[in-house]
């Protein structure tokens, strides 16, 4: 059974820092490409970054590019989302997903929130 | 504002068939698969239709998708209280490089 357990959000500061991280298992996790998804406060879902089983290419939403980083250690099944430069308006809910057949989630986690607040 | 577009709102009664619609363009609907997802939100979303028209096991086959052209349909059949959720259309938009997901729908079943 497909299990994403996410983690490392919190409350920062305008222009801070902060890493996610999703927790893998019931799945070959090298294997599959990872996206993570974000969903403001009374908005809809909005894919932010998707990267390859071997990370041999990655993608971004425009909103996040050159801020964000996403990356995966295989060998701990775990994926991370390194963010820098943040602003109030990329307060949401975060979630890992696993790709189903290059570039689309089929399974989710359950999400971690990240707000950005002075 | 999303490049593909839904309804912000659907409804209908227990037993009645709705539909969804999502409309995009030749860089996303047009030339790669669509998916609907079903959220709660707070939840994990679920994974309700891949590849235009196909049904993960487990998914009622209450629910049924479609494409034609630019555009896409959800079609939920035998409306039930529990489908009362907000339902996204995603494809990949290949000038964008990236996943674009409708601006959702709210079902309400009245």
């Amino acid at each position: 059974q497909v299990h994403l357990v996410e983690s490392g959000g919190g409350v920062v500061q305008p222009g801070g820092s902060l890493t996610l991280s999703c927790a893998a298992s019931g799945f070959t996790f090298s294997t599959y490409g990872m996206h993570w998804v974000r969903q403001a406060p009374g908005k809809g879902l909005e894919w932010v970054a998707f990267m390859r089983s071997d990370g041999s290419s990655k993608y971004y939403a425009d909103s996040v590019k050159d801020r964000f980083t996403i990356s995966r250690d295989n060998s701990k099944n775990t994926l991370y989302l390194q963010m820098n430069s943040l602003r109030a308006e990329d307060t949401a809910l975060y979630y890992c997903a696993k790709d189903l057949y290059s570039h689309y989630p089929d399974y989710w986690g359950q999400g971690t929130q990240v707000t950005v607040s002075s | 504002q999303s490049v593909v577009t839904q309804p912000p709102s659907a409804s209908g009664t227990p037993g009645q068939r709705v539909t969804i619609s999502c409309s995009g363009s030749s860089s996303n609907i047009g030339s790669n698969y669509v998916y609907w997802y079903q959220h709660l939100p707070g939840t994990a979303p679920k994974l309700l239709i891949y590849r235009n028209n196909q049904r993960p096991s487990g998914v009622p086959d209450r629910f049924s998708g479609s494409k034609s052209g630019t555009s896409a349909s959800l079609a939920i059949s035998g409306l039930r209280s529990e489908d009362e959720a907000d339902y996204y259309c995603a494809a990949w938009d290949d000038s964008l490089s990236g996943l674009v997901f409708g601006g959702g729908t709210k079902l309400t079943v009245l």
